[in-house]
């Protein structure tokens, strides 16, 4: 099916590891984002991509690095793994440009634990 | 800046029964409201839009929301609620921030359907 594939699903870390969280989309969109989800405090915007070749930080972008490779994929680093970064990640994409209102399309996330 | 307050972040409501999901904004231009739909460890799925058309929306399942402007609101109903309508249930309003346009969520409203 056509949308946006994270990898992987799950992810354990010790404290001071690095990983990347990689995303997909197939769906020719322009704009990339991600964001944490945390109980009680909704979804979080981390980094988000415009466009292939530009990215901007969100509300909680400490701790984070991205690279938006070309138009499909667009990546989350964690340099060094806190605790604090437990959380669920989730990519999304959008349409973007002209007066039109796209919503975003998301994937499944990725369930990351820090200990 | 633009912002939503979601109202509860528990509901609950018997089989067959009204959903009502409360959803305020804050936005000093016309808003562009959007509900979301989050079943568990899924992603988020976009359950209807506001795009300053119709104040009246209707969405996925058999939900739908009315865009007051005189109250600030984008209240997410359901006639009459069925099991599988249990989930977490997140509003949300599209926001311009320097080259994207993003969205900020609220922090979601779990509702739980009883037999």
């Amino acid at each position: 099916n056509a949308g946006v594939t994270q990898t992987p699903k799950f992810q354990v870390l010790k404290t001071g590891q690095s990983m990347t969280l990689q995303c997909a989309q197939d769906m020719n969109h322009n704009s990339m984002y991600w964001y944490r989800q945390d109980p009680g405090m909704g979804l979080r915007l981390i980094y988000y991509s415009a466009s292939e070749g530009t990215t901007d930080k969100g509300e909680v972008p400490n701790g984070y690095n991205v690279s938006r490779l070309n138009k499909r994929e667009f990546s989350l680093r964690l340099e060094s793994a806190a605790p604090s970064q437990t959380s669920v990640y989730f990519c999304a994409s959008s349409e973007f440009g002209g007066q039109v209102v796209y919503g975003y399309t998301f994937g499944s996330g990725t369930r990351l634990t820090v200990v | 800046a633009q912002s939503v307050t979601q109202l509860g972040s528990h509901v609950s409501v018997s089989e067959g029964a009204l959903v009502l999901l409360r959803c305020n904004y804050s936005s000093s231009v016309p808003p562009y409201l959007f509900w979301y739909v989050q079943y568990p460890n899924q992603g988020l799925q976009l359950l209807l839009k506001y795009t300053s058309a119709a104040t009246l929306v209707k969405g996925i399942n058999g939900f739908e929301a009315e865009f007051k402007k005189s109250e600030t609101s984008f209240h997410l109903t359901k006639p009459s609620a069925h099991m599988s309508d249990a989930a977490e249930y997140f509003c949300a309003v599209r926001v311009y921030s320097g080259s994207a346009r993003q969205l900020t969520f609220g922090s979601g409203t779990q509702l739980t359907v009883l037999p």
